[in-house]
């Protein structure tokens, strides 16, 4: 089975601090991929990676970085965090045709 | 803009009946459309993936279809359980762009025993 795995499901942070969100996926995929997810907003992709140090902003890159070092490792970065950030966020991995997701991580940035 | 839209009344239906959920998608053709089941407070898991050139596709349960001209896709589950509750999400994927996916907000199901 594939796995992906976020390294938090529950975070609280202040505004004004770095956070990075870190996701690790098992099945050796090149596509990676960040997301969060709002009510009433739904799934709205940050940013993905379709090979180790290649990316491409997705609809909202705005506040956030990426770092694709390694092929199995994918970290999102919140540069200095910002209340309008408090989500879920969900990393992906898979082809186009298929995606599989982490369990989510909640962000709270008060 | 290239969207993919789904009912967002919640659908409620009795156990044992077939549930029916629908996608729309407008302003472009989406070469397939995928949907997914998502649990409160978790991931979304991938279900079922449907092509353009594909009038129907099953898998145990579920059924899906493509309709081209009504620019639709029906996701079907059969003989309903309580445990089919959740979201289903539909995604389609972006013309000038195969690696991303466009989302719809998702239909939420309650089955009821």
């Amino acid at each position: 089975d594939v796995k992906v795995t976020q390294s938090s499901r529950y975070l609280v942070k202040r505004t004004g601090e770095k956070v990075f969100l870190e996701c690790v996926q098992d099945m050796d995929h090149e596509n990676m991929f960040w997301y969060r997810q709002d009510p009433g907003l739904g799934l709205r992709l940050i940013y993905f990676s379709y090979d180790v140090k290649m990316k491409e902003k997705g609809d909202i890159p705005e506040g956030y970085s990426v770092s694709r070092e390694k092929k199995e490792r994918f970290s999102l970065i919140l540069e200095s965090a910002s209340t309008n950030q408090t989500s879920m966020y969900l990393c992906a991995s898979g082809s186009p045709y298929e995606q599989y997701f982490g369990p989510g991580t909640r962000l709270t940035v008060t | 803009s290239q969207k993919i839209e789904q009912n967002s009344e919640a659908l409620n239906i009795q156990e044992g009946k077939t549930a029916t959920l629908t996608c729309n998608y407008t302003n472009y053709s989406p070469a397939y459309l995928q949907w997914y089941r998502q649990d409160p407070g978790r991931g979304p898991v991938f279900l079922l993936l449907i092509r353009e050139n594909e009038k129907e596709k099953r898998k145990e349960r579920l059924k899906v279809t493509f309709d081209t001209t009504l620019k639709q896709s029906l996701f079907h589950i059969t003989a309903s359980q309580p445990a089919d509750s959740a979201t289903y999400l539909c995604a389609g994927d972006t013309a000038g762009n195969n690696r991303k996916l466009i989302w719809g907000l998702g239909t939420s199901l309650a089955v009821n025993p």
